[in-house]
């Protein structure tokens, strides 16, 4: 049984596009997070989502949307895509004590 | 907000060697996790570990909480154990969220 998983894997598309990434986690975690992880490897937070109510946005652009229908979920909207949005994305969950678990990442390619 | 520095950022060792790579956080901490992400990109938990010791197997894991630093021990390295090593910590105070170093890339020579 996978912990955190996310769909896709790997997504290309054009400049301009919309896309979703979706997350689900079968832990019973709390809170869940969208990761970027640039190309240098490095991974900052974009936002969290505790108990499907928004708690960290870390200066995103509003292109990003993300949205939880419950705690299970945390789905991710980009709108009008851009070359500098290729990236991987990694959702996560976490709860307090236990540390996070990470899904297997989404590779986006803006082309 | 918290900083973490890794060190050394590239490693390079032939099978067999042991390594020891060193997190450095600049504020307490209620959460410090050690990643492996192997070649395909997978995250893989390691060790939570805010405190103390740990073992799994090959891999330990040791957090001085009061000297703000980790380290991650690899005995006996293999060239499965190559990719970036992240430590990545969650602070005392705030919203809730993990802060992560700029990680060790670990080259295993056969």
């Amino acid at each position: 049984d996978t912990a955190v998983s996310q769909t896709p894997k790997y997504l290309v598309t054009q400049m301009g596009n919309d896309k979703s990434i979706k997350c689900e986690q079968n832990l019973g975690h709390d809170t869940m997070y969208w990761y970027k992880q640039d190309s240098k490897k490095f991974l900052k937070i974009m936002f969290s989502y505790n108990n499907k109510e928004l708690i960290i946005n870390e200066t995103v652009p509003n292109r990003f949307s993300p949205k939880s229908p419950d705690k299970a979920h945390l789905n991710l909207h980009i709108n009008s895509l851009e070359l500098g949005d290729s990236a991987v994305y990694f959702c996560a969950s976490s709860r307090q004590g236990r540390g996070y678990t990470f899904g297997s990442g989404t590779r986006l390619t803006v082309v | 907000g918290i900083q973490v520095e890794q060190s050394p950022p590239d490693l390079i060792l032939q099978e067999g060697a042991n390594s020891t790579l060193r997190c450095n956080f600049s504020d307490s901490v209620n959460n410090l996790q050690w990643f492996h992400q192997n070649p395909w990109g997978q995250l893989i938990n390691l060790f939570y570990i805010p405190s103390g010791t740990k073992q799994n197997g090959r891999l330990s894991a040791t957090t001085v909480a009061t000297e703000r630093y980790s380290l991650l021990y690899i005995s006996s390295s293999q060239t499965t154990d190559s990719g970036v090593y992240f430590c990545a910590v969650d602070s005392n105070f705030g919203n809730e969220k993990l802060t992560f170093g700029t990680g060790t890339r670990l080259t295993i020579i056969p």
